[in-house]
């Protein structure tokens, strides 16, 4: 079974600057698994933030910005906000041989302290 | 406003089936596939299976599949999710989301089921 890794919590100062990481127990994490990253704050649904490794919607701040990082997808929060004190969860596309599945990662929750 | 909008809470007994509803307000599912994901209380997010935008292709995550079954119907733009064999395990908040090419945009607001004898 896969198994998708997240650090299980962070925690950053306002306006410090923060990075997430996603890992696959399949192996390196390419372009090619459409990484997606979701903001879940308590009691509501989850907010897509990033889509296909590193493409902002039009609602998501300038401030959030997603890469690869070495063998991992990453989430990179410049300039946090009290207001991005919440869980993240990386979503990662698994296509090969036409299996076409989706794992979420464990999640991170990110302190703003 | 585009929304997905999903039926109410269930409270059902283990073994039984549970049946619900996504449908789609001020649009439809033409060219979006249709996901479905649970999460347990305190626990995170867990994918369940995808329908295609014209309902006839189906996939489902690995441990869930024979209890799920993911249908559409087009006329009222809407997607239901049936879970069988109920366990306690299964008792979590459900939510629905379009998706177009790997871009979740709209999700619904969650429907809670809880399985209790």
């Amino acid at each position: 079974q896969t198994v998708v890794t997240q650090e299980p919590s962070l925690t950053v100062s306002p306006g410090g600057t923060i990075t997430l990481t996603c890992a696959s127990s399949t192996g390196a994490v390419t372009s090619g698994y459409y990484a997606t990253w979701l903001q879940q704050r308590p009691g509501q649904a989850p907010r897509s933030l990033i889509h296909s490794t590193n493409n902002r919607h039009s609602w998501t701040p300038a401030r959030f910005s997603g890469s690869l990082l070495g063998d991992k997808a990453a989430l990179t929060l410049s300039g946090v906000q009290p207001e991005d004190e919440a869980e993240y969860y990386c979503l990662l596309y698994y296509g090969d041989g036409g299996a076409q599945s989706y794992v979420f990662g464990t999640g991170t929750k990110v302190t703003v302290l | 406003q585009e929304q997905l909008v999903q039926s109410g809470a269930e409270v059902k007994k283990p073994g039984a089936s549970v049946k619900l509803s996504c449908k789609a307000s001020g649009h439809t599912f033409s060219n979006y596939h249709v996901h479905w994901v649970r999460q347990a209380p305190g626990q995170g997010l867990e994918w369940m299976g995808i329908i295609n935008p014209t309902g006839d292709s189906t996939r489902y995550a690995q441990k869930l599949r024979g209890r799920v079954a993911i249908t559409m119907d087009t006329s009222t733009s809407t997607v239901y999710m049936e879970l069988s064999s109920l366990r306690s395990e299964d008792t979590a908040v459900y939510f629905c989301a379009r998706e177009l090419a790997w871009t979740f945009d709209v999700w619904g607001q969650g429907t809670v089921v809880t399985v209790s004898s």
